[in-house]
């Protein structure tokens, strides 16, 4: 129940598309997804979270779209850019055990092509 | 404002050895999370701290021990090691220990030969 599923483990876009990245969590106590961006060798960064209050934010060309009766979320990277090629992991998280532990999928690798 | 930082960058150890990874967290943060990431996986949860205190942990064995300063810095102890603790080790900091915005550092690279 812990579980974030997410897809597709690869995905390649050209310049100027439309990149979709897909995850879904079974545990209906999450209350926090967040996006991370990670380049090689590098940690984690921030790059949008949502809460289930919402179905949609959205951070310059980075969208954030949720589904909670499906228990699905997304995220939407328009206009993707060369600088954008990276691994991207979902996570949710849940206060209710009296500390924040995030659980991540399992990343998708972005390559835009020039 | 400084971000989290971690030391040292990489690190190669032998199979039983022991290692202390450290951990400086953002300004202003009282509470450290630790994530083990495997090649090619997403990080695992190994445990947070709080005002110095253990504040919940995952599923890692108790060869898994931390530390948090007073200043809030931490460190990371793993006793035994085995091949299996290969991996990029993350720390991540947060304002409260309920607080769900955390800020990774870069991590520093465990290889156990």
């Amino acid at each position: 129940q812990q579980q974030v599923k997410q897809s597709p483990q690869s995905l390649i876009v050209q310049k100027g598309g439309i990149s979709i990245i897909n995850c879904a969590y079974e545990n209906t106590a999450f209350d926090y997804f967040p996006w991370y961006q990670q380049f090689p060798g590098k940690g984690p960064a921030l790059l949008i979270a949502i809460r289930p209050d919402v179905s949609e934010k959205k951070e310059g060309r980075f969208t954030i779209s949720f589904n909670k009766s499906a228990k699905q979320f997304s995220l939407h990277i328009m206009d993707s850019q060369p600088g954008d090629s990276a691994t991207y992991f979902c996570a949710a998280s849940s206060g209710n055990t009296g500390f924040q532990k995030l659980v991540f999928g399992t990343g998708t690798r972005l390559l835009v092509s020039p | 404002e400084t971000g989290v930082t971690q030391s040292p960058t990489h690190l190669i150890k032998t199979r039983g050895q022991q290692v202390t990874l450290r951990c400086s967290s953002q300004s202003g943060h009282n509470t450290v999370s630790w994530y083990q990431q495997a090649l090619g996986q997403g990080p695992q949860f190994i445990f947070q701290y709080y005002r110095e205190e253990e504040n919940g942990r995952g599923n890692f064995p108790p060869r898994f021990s931390g530390l948090q300063f007073p200043n809030y810095s931490s460190e990371l102890n793993v006793n035994a090691l085995e091949l299996d603790d290969s991996a990029l080790y993350l720390c991540a900091s947060s304002e409260g220990r309920l607080t769900d915005t955390q800020y990774f550092g870069p991590g520093t690279r465990l290889t156990v030969l």
